[in-house]
Parts: structure tokens; sequence; C-alpha cells
């Protein structure tokens, strides 16, 4: 069983360009999280999805920044107009649920943007 | 809000020694999960172990255990026995009834051969 699949790996961007990041959750997981990692800091949250549905997007920055998880296919977590400050890493999570009760959120590898 | 505090940016222990990471955390809920997550140089994050609030037992995997401590608001890490492959940054994490988790900055544990 795979786990939880996100690409680029790394991803270097020029000021003012586009960034999409993917994150392929785990077979039989339906909830995606989106965590963001700048330099020597703990993950802060972005965004919760399940599938077509944004959850919780409370850590979203308003502008610039979005996220989808298609009824088919894998969350994207898309950046416009990157700046310097985008510079981090950054990690989704998936989970499931049974019978409401929700388990252990597991994470990708991360895709580092750099920003130049 | 909820908050999660990691005192101590660094720490040493020697191989094969028991070392305390500590963490406080602030909440108004009384059923939720607490967590210590390890990140390697990878960044790999990989789930070390997990605390549920309403279970009053400590949680243990293998030379992992806590230190749960509900009314301070206190979930210490114990490692046993210090291997040099336990190298790494230490995130302890709350997770909120809405399911996300908050982290803490982290503790980076170096292992002294």
């Amino acid at each position: 069983n795979a786990g939880v699949m996100q690409n680029p790996r790394h991803l270097v961007r020029r000021r003012g360009q586009e960034a999409r990041l993917r994150c392929s959750p785990m077979k039989g997981h339906s909830h995606v999280y989106w965590y963001r990692q700048l330099p020597e800091e703990g993950l802060k949250f972005m965004v919760y999805l399940q599938k077509e549905n944004i959850i919780d997007e409370s850590g979203m920055p308003k502008e610039r920044f979005s996220a989808e998880f298609p009824k088919e296919g894998p969350s994207i977590l898309r950046i416009q107009q990157v700046v310097r400050g985008d510079s981090a890493a950054y990690f989704c999570a998936s989970s499931r649920t049974v019978g409401g009760r929700f388990y252990e959120q597991y994470f990708g590898p991360g895709t580092r943007l750099t920003v130049t | 809000a909820q908050t999660v505090t990691q005192s101590q940016p660094e720490m040493s222990v020697q191989e094969a020694e028991t070392v305390t990471l500590s963490c406080t955390y602030d909440t108004s809920e009384s059923d939720y999960y607490l967590f210590w997550y390890k990140q390697p140089p990878s960044r790999q994050m990989i789930l070390v172990i997990r605390q549920e609030a309403y279970k009053q037992q400590n949680a243990t995997e293998n030379r992992f255990s806590v230190n749960f401590q509900k009314a301070a608001k206190s979930f210490s890490l114990k490692i046993s026995d210090s291997q040099l492959g336990d190298a790494a940054m230490y995130f302890c994490a709350y997770r909120t009834p809405g399911d996300k988790i908050i982290f803490g900055k982290g503790t980076r544990l170096h292992i002294l051969p």
C-alpha cells in the first residue's frame, strides 16, 4: 500500500510565477490536509479538504493561495505570483474516517518550494 | 485558541542514555489527541507515539513513552536507550476536534556517540 505521494519533491520558481503542488492520498483515504513548514519552524496548518469540498481553510493566506481535491485525481495546492516568502516545505497528509471517527494523518515526503 | 509549546529548542544525550523532551499545550477541549512526530534530515514526518486524552494510561511504543499530565496540560516524551538513529527534530502536536493538527516549534535532538 503506497503512502502519501507528493510531487514534485523540489520546485524552483521565479518571483511572479505560479507553483502547483500535487498530493495523492493513501488508498482509501478521502481526507487531505496541507501544511507549510518555514525554515526552523513547526508545520502550520493551511487547509483541510474532502473530495470536491473545502472543509477548513482557516490557515490559508487570503490571496494567491488556493487548494482543490477533485473527484478524480490528486489534490492540488496552487500558489499564484509567488514571492520569496513562499519558500518553504509544503506537506500533505491524508486520513480516513470510519463511522465518523477520524484515524491518523499520514504525511507525504513534502515539496520544497524555492522562490528565486 | 489551542497552542503547543516546546521550550527546549535543542537537546543532546549520550548514546544509550535516556532523554526527556518537554511539551505543554493549551486547550479548552476535554477530548483530543496528542502526538509526537519525528522529522529526520530527510524531512519525512514520522509518527512516534500518540495519546488519547480520555485514556489515563501513558502510551508506550518500544523505547518511546510519554508522561501525560492532563490537568497540567503537559505531554513529555521519554526516549530510553538512545540510538544514533534517534537524532532528529521532534515535534509535539495536538489534534483539534476539527481534525487539524497544531504543531510545536520542535526540539532538535542530538545523539552523542
